[in-house]
Order: structure tokens, then C-alpha cells, then sequence
């Protein structure tokens, strides 16, 4: 089946730094991704959809120049979080969206996410 | 505005309990509704469609569009089935994106 792989699977950065999390679909082309952000025991908060070979469509308050998203290629999008800070620290979730007809999960299939805390 | 709302964050039952966990979608078009699942430290998994109309797991869930609901229901829960549940919703308009709800907690006890 669809396989997300979602790296790394926990950071811990100082305050001003920046981070990346990468997104990878295994065994699957995803023309679109997408990325969320989960605090504990709530919802996933959708961050912005991630389109192989453009630019990135953010949700309405999501800092652009905070959040950098890059889908260079049909298997890889990556977020990069600039100048975290405390408020920052969450845990981020990437979905991929198998375009193929009759892929399973009916297409969306999520990463196993990446914890963040910034200190 | 496209919106799901799950109406409790926790709900507690004891194994052979029936359960129905609540979702109500606010959608100017014809949705697709999801639910899915969260297992503690694991990741989110698809359990059911609202198009495939399937039980997966005991448990199934019916479209209402009058209701605009789509309510998840098993008659026996068991212990295995405490996990986070989440109801989402995709449209034809919104580029294929999926729309949470809050989540709801479920935890069967013994």
C-alpha cells in the first residue's frame, strides 16, 4: 500500500533556528501534499497544500516566511520552519494524496509526523 | 464556510457498550466524509468512507444530509478500540484538501 515517510520523527532546536522536515511519498507519485500541525489531543490544523512545481496555497493565518514549503519533486515535500520559537514547538503531520485510480486509502495517506520543540 | 465539528472531546464507555460518535459538517456542495483514526503513537489511518458504505472494524457511519451528519457507530466496543477519532470532510472545491474536526477521545473500559 501507500507508504508516507515523514523525517525526522522528533526535533529538539534552540530558539532562532531554523528546521526542516521532509516528506516523502515511498512508493507513489504525489502531485499534491499537504501539511498540518496537531497540539496534543486536538485537531489537525491545515497549514498549507503543497503542489509539485509551484508554490505552496497557505491557510488563512499561516505565515508564509515562516513556514517555507518546497515540493520539488513528485515524491519529496519539505516544511522548513524559520526562526522558531517556543510557540513553534508542535507536532507537524504531512499527507500525501496518491492520484492514481483505485489507490488505497482512497488516497490520502498521512506520515507518522514529526514532534518539534523549541527551547 | 466548510466546517466539522465533533461535539465531544471525551467520551467513556465499558467494553459491550454500544457507540456513536458524533460529526456534523457545515458544506455548500456534495462532501466526501471520512472518519479516521489515531492510535496512541501511532499515525492518523483511514477507517471509513462515506461512499464505500463498508463496516471496517465493527464500525460504520451513515450520511445524513438533511442532518448534514455522519454519526460513527459500533454496537460492542472493545477495549482496543480507545484511540483518537477524527471526522473529516474533502470537497470538490477545495483542491482536495481534508477538513478536521476536533476529535473526539474514545476510551473503553474493561
Amino acid at each position: 500500500g501507500a507508504v508516507v515517510s515523514q523525517h525526522p520523527s522528533w526535533v529538539i532546536c534552540k530558539s532562532g533556528t531554523s528546521v526542516k522536515i521532509e516528506c516523502r511519498s515511498l512508493d507513489f507519485q504525489a502531485t499534491t501534499m499537504f501539511w498540518y500541525r496537531q497540539f496534543p489531543k486536538q485537531s489537525l490544523m491545515l497549514m498549507a497544500t503543497s503542489n509539485e512545481g509551484s508554490k505552496a496555497t497557505y491557510e488563512q493565518g499561516v505565515e508564509k516566511d515562516k513556514f517555507l514549503i518546497n515540493h520539488a519533486s513528485l515524491t519529496l515535500s519539505t516544511l522548513t520552519v524559520t526562526s522558531a520559537h517556543p510557540e513553534d514547538s508542535s507536532f507537524y503531520i504531512c499527507s500525501a494524496r496518491d492520484a492514481r485510480t483505485g489507490a488505497t486509502n482512497y488516497g490520502y495517506t498521512f506520515g507518522s509526523g514529526t514532534r518539534l520543540t523549541v527551547v | 464556510a466548510q466546517r466539522v465539528t465533533q461535539p465531544e472531546k471525551l467520551l467513556s464507555v465499558f467494553k459491550g457498550a454500544p457507540v456513536e460518535l458524533k460529526c456534523n459538517y457545515s458544506y455548500s456542495g456534495s462532501p466526501e466524509l471520512f472518519w479516521y483514526v489515531q492510535y496512541s503513537r501511532q499515525r492518523l489511518q483511514l477507517l471509513l468512507r462515506h461512499i464505500s458504505r463498508e463496516s471496517i472494524k465493527g464500525f460504520t457511519a451513515d450520511l445524513n444530509k438533511g442532518e448534514t451528519s455522519f454519526h460513527l457507530k459500533k454496537p460492542f466496543a472493545q477495549e482496543e478500540d480507545s484511540a483518537m477519532y477524527y471526522c473529516a470532510l474533502s470537497g470538490h472545491n477545495q483542491g482536495g484538501k481534508l477538513i478536521f474536526g476536533q476529535g473526539t477521545e474514545l476510551s473503553v473500559k474493561p
